[in-house]
């Protein structure tokens, strides 16, 4: 009974390789999020899509690329990949009851993303 | 500009040692301010939400509170299982994207 789940959870990779991260939640929320955490454990918002359309999309390298196939799924795919793209990578999703962002959101276990 | 600063960086209590964690926040309108748990190699988990100066909020040896300025996650008789990182966010005030802060690493000991 999963809430959100993140495949893979480790991800071992070569720089200039390209590779993607799935994401799904049976929460039934209409809002899901891509969030990156540095070593330092900052947490910050990379895109958001609210059924099934791009409503945040932070200026991250345009390597990134959300794609969300319904409200239940949010995809990452990450094309020639760089030593500064190591990092954890977690999913999130939310209600979207007021227009905005102040629904609690409900993390995955994340993705631990390292480039060699 | 919106901002959420925790402190301390880094906590160490022994057992049974109450304190408390600082979340101050310069974001006007504040819209609700959430406090999660994340321990190491997991995802954050949902503590606390509150919206107004006030307000509080427990959950077993947790006590969340809110000023208008900051607000203190309360850990009274703590447990070695309290360990964890403690993070606070809050919706900025023009996108409404939540800004998290840095955290505060509580470690304690038995």
């Amino acid at each position: 009974d999963t809430a959100v789940s993140q495949t893979p959870k480790y991800l071992v990779t070569q720089m200039g390789n390209d590779k993607s991260i799935k994401c799904e939640q049976n929460l039934g929320h209409d809002t899901m999020y891509w969030y990156k955490q540095d070593s330092k454990k900052f947490l910050k918002i990379m895109f958001s899509y609210n059924n099934k359309e791009l409503i945040i999309n932070e200026t991250v390298p345009n390597r990134f690329s959300p794609k969300s196939p319904d409200k239940a799924h949010l995809n990452l795919h990450i094309n020639s990949l760089e030593l500064g793209d190591s990092a954890v990578y977690f999913c999130a999703s939310s209600l979207w009851t007021s227009g905005d962002f102040t629904d609690t959101q409900y993390f995955g276990p994340g993705t631990r993303l390292t480039v060699l | 500009e919106d901002q959420v600063t925790q402190s301390p960086e880094a906590l160490r209590l022994q057992e049974g040692e109450s304190s408390s964690l600082n979340c101050s926040y310069t974001v006007s309108g504040l819209r609700g301010l959430f406090w999660y748990r994340q321990d190491p190699g997991k995802g954050p988990e949902f503590l606390f939400t509150l919206y107004s100066a006030g307000e509080e909020k427990e959950k077993e040896r947790l006590k969340a509170t809110l000023t208008k300025k900051e607000s203190f996650l309360h850990i009274t008789a703590p447990k070695p299982e309290d360990s964890a990182t403690y993070l606070c966010a809050a919706p900025g005030s023009n996108t409404g994207k939540l800004i998290f802060g840095q955290g505060t690493t509580l470690q304690v000991k038995p």
